[in-house]
């Protein structure tokens, strides 16, 4: 079946850590987004990556890094200067190109600071 | 910039209840429009989309229907079931540039009680 992975589901972080969360999808998709979701405020845009080696900051890029040196893969790194990590964090990927704008959704990571 | 408003929940209704949930947009351009489900604790799934005026999209008995005159995409079923009971969110595909990024809402939180 195709789809999208994420892991961990569940992710504990201590302060002053960087931690990764992984993106895997194996439907060949270009695009691929990272947002962020915290109760009442719906998904905020992080990074997103229309094509391989390439990628662009969302509207809330500080404290995180992305790469995608794989078509299938585009991990998310929580940084250090992320002042407010805790959150629900979900993938997702869509065809690319202006078509076609349906993106398909990972399961999520729940990643908490202690 | 482009933005979708959506009615704040919950809405609490009793089985086999009609459901609206309001939905509108702002947009310069003639986006697509989607609505998503979100089951407590995963990702996201399509539940229908319309891309070009007068379009109705449904799936599983949801009903929206894309009206441009009051730039509108409502969310609909005749009969709720317990088993609806989730969050639904509204977006728009961003025709801001050669992109496929969606813009979402808030989400509505839907309870259906037996």
């Amino acid at each position: 079946d195709g789809g999208i992975t994420q892991s961990p589901k569940y992710l504990f972080r201590k302060e002053g850590q960087n931690v990764t969360l992984s993106c895997e999808q194996n439907l060949n998709h270009d695009a691929m987004y990272w947002y962020r979701q915290d109760p009442g405020q719906g998904l905020r845009l992080i990074y997103y990556s229309q094509i391989v080696n390439d990628f662009q900051k969302g509207d809330i890029a500080e404290g995180y890094s992305v790469s995608r040196e794989k078509k299938e893969s585009f991990p998310l790194t929580v940084t250090s200067a992320q002042k407010n990590p805790t959150a629900f964090y979900l993938c997702a990927s869509s065809k690319g190109g202006t078509e076609d704008n349906e993106q398909f959704f990972g399961p999520g990571t729940r990643l908490t600071v202690l | 910039g482009d933005s979708v408003t959506q009615m704040e929940g919950p809405v609490t209704l009793s089985e086999e209840a009609f459901l609206t949930i309001n939905c509108t947009y702002t947009a310069t351009g003639y986006p697509s429009l989607f609505w998503y489900v979100q089951y407590p604790g995963e990702g996201l799934q399509l539940l229908l989309k319309a891309t070009k005026a007068d379009d109705k999209g449904s799936n599983k008995g949801f009903e929206a229907t894309y009206r441009k005159e009051t730039t509108s995409f409502h969310l609909e079923k005749g009969s709720v079931q317990v088993s609806d009971s989730a969050v639904y969110f509204c977006a728009l595909s961003d025709q801001g540039g050669a992109t496929n990024k969606l813009i979402f809402g808030t989400g509505t939180l839907l309870a259906v009680q037996p």
